[in-house]
């Protein structure tokens, strides 16, 4: 159980062009989800809290308008990079809370690699 | 404050051998941490957590030890196998709701033959 999956599992795009990353709970419900970023060699870096039906929380520093998010149900929910560039490539990792339980435990998906030409 | 790895430590062990991968946490409030591990180009798989009330938990050969004394935690693996070559990242909740997590800065283990 608590399976995460991301789609697609590696992009590369030209710098201007926008992608989208979907992150699903295959198996449970999850009204919170979170995006990280992680670069080569480095930990995760939170970079929003997205929630079911409402706005994502941003962390200080992370643009809303350039990584925008949106949490439509209780499985999915998507970051669109926009006008992506070369310092956006990196590695994007989504996870995710059962909201049926009180556990604080976070299920990670396999991570998104975006690289911008 | 965040936790951000300009440099990762790295464990070498022989296989069959035990493994101790250990982390400071920084927020003497913290009551639950977790291990996760990640395999190279992979996302960060649960392995085991711990509430601040125990001391020692163990798993399929893992084990974790909570002290919080001096705010230390670590990962016992017994009889490493090259499948646990990969990297491994403790987390506390961070203040001032618990909602995410921080993560340490991730220690690298290789397991050589």
């Amino acid at each position: 159980g608590a399976v995460v999956s991301q789609h697609p599992s590696w992009v590369i795009c030209k710098s201007g062009t926008s992608v989208k990353i979907e992150c699903r709970s295959l198996d449970f419900q999850a009204t919170t989800m979170f995006w990280y970023r992680q670069f080569p060699k480095q930990s995760l870096m939170l970079m929003a809290t997205s929630n079911e039906g409402s706005k994502a929380t941003y962390e200080q520093g992370v643009e809303k308008d350039k990584f925008l998010i949106n949490h439509a149900s209780l499985t999915l929910s998507t970051l669109t990079v926009t006008s992506a560039h070369p310092e956006d490539s990196s590695f994007y990792i989504c996870s995710a809370r059962d909201s049926s339980t009180s556990q604080e435990t976070q299920y990670f998906g396999p991570g998104t690699r975006l690289l911008v030409l | 404050g965040e936790s951000v790895g300009l440099h990762l430590p790295t464990l070498s062990v022989q296989e069959g051998d035990n493994s101790i991968i250990n982390c400071a946490y920084s927020n003497s409030a913290s009551d639950y941490f977790i291990w996760y591990k990640q395999e190279s180009g992979k996302g960060p798989q649960f392995i085991i957590d711990i509430r601040s009330n125990m001391d020692k938990r163990q798993g399929q050969r893992v084990t974790v030890l909570l002290n919080k004394t001096v705010k230390h935690l670590s990962l016992q693996i017994a009889a490493t196998q090259p499948g646990d070559s990969a990297v491994y990242f403790c987390a506390e909740p961070r203040p001032p709701y618990g909602q995410n997590f921080v993560f340490g800065p991730g220690t690298r283990l290789s397991v050589l033959p």
